[in-house]
């Protein structure tokens, strides 16, 4: 079973609006780290949060972290076109192996 | 640096042929995966290895088998394929295991007919 699960499952938006995605997880982890991928690409590291941390940016990219609540939420800020992909959160239940949730298909509309 | 190289890109078998999938990194790291992504599935991992010499078992790892003997190689062969195995499949490597961040292939799309 998954480790990791995306919500939604699909957002579509206008360009320019903010995009928010949601990952809950099941055990204990050391980090928590979201991926994007393109179509037909392999997957990009975006950002990785560790346990004791609570909020990281990296440029539009906001990353918050709840351990007691086992989630967090990717918000994208005034979204462009080229943000259009599927985001997966991972988290290492053991350390050795990353797990995937299923992942979130995000589209920008013009 | 090339980063993680996957081979071939594309392939078609037919059902019972064997083959192997290559994955190469080039920047010494120690933890090598291999996931399969399915639609609606999201990635499943199938081995991994932390180190030459060493492999465990993923998630999905029936009717496949892996080898580590060089940090930098790390092959997937399809013992006998099935239509079953029809999937993406992505190489990914790590310095650290699950707590540093992953480095993917461009991923090999496979046909089983």
């Amino acid at each position: 079973s998954q480790q990791g699960e995306e919500d939604p499952q699909a957002l579509s938006i206008q360009e320019g609006e903010n995009a928010t995605m949601n990952c809950s997880y099941k055990t204990s982890i050391n980090n928590l780290q979201w991926y994007r991928q393109n179509s037909g690409r392999g997957l990009v590291h975006l950002i990785l949060i560790r346990s004791n941390e609570r909020e990281k940016h990296s440029g539009r990219l906001r990353v918050t972290l709840d351990t007691s609540k086992k989630s967090s939420s990717l918000l994208i800020t005034a979204s462009r076109a080229a943000d259009t992909a599927s985001y997966f959160c991972a988290t290492a239940p053991r350390a050795q192996k990353l797990v995937f949730g299923q992942g979130t298909r995000l589209t920008i509309n013009p | 640096n090339a980063g993680v190289t996957q081979t071939p890109k594309f392939q078609v078998l037919k059902t019972g042929q064997s083959m192997t999938l290559q994955c190469a990194q080039d920047m010494n790291h120690e933890y090598m995966s291999w996931y399969r992504q399915d639609p609606g599935m999201g990635l499943r991992l199938i081995h991994y290895s932390v180190g030459a010499g060493i492999t465990d078992q993923g998630e999905v790892p029936n009717g496949y088998n892996v080898s580590r003997s060089t940090t930098e190689d790390f092959p997937l062969r399809l013992l006998s394929a099935a239509p079953s195995q029809t999937s993406v499949y992505f190489c990914a490597s790590t310095l650290s295991g699950g707590i540093t961040e992953a480095f993917f292939g461009q991923g090999t799309r496979l046909t089983v007919v």
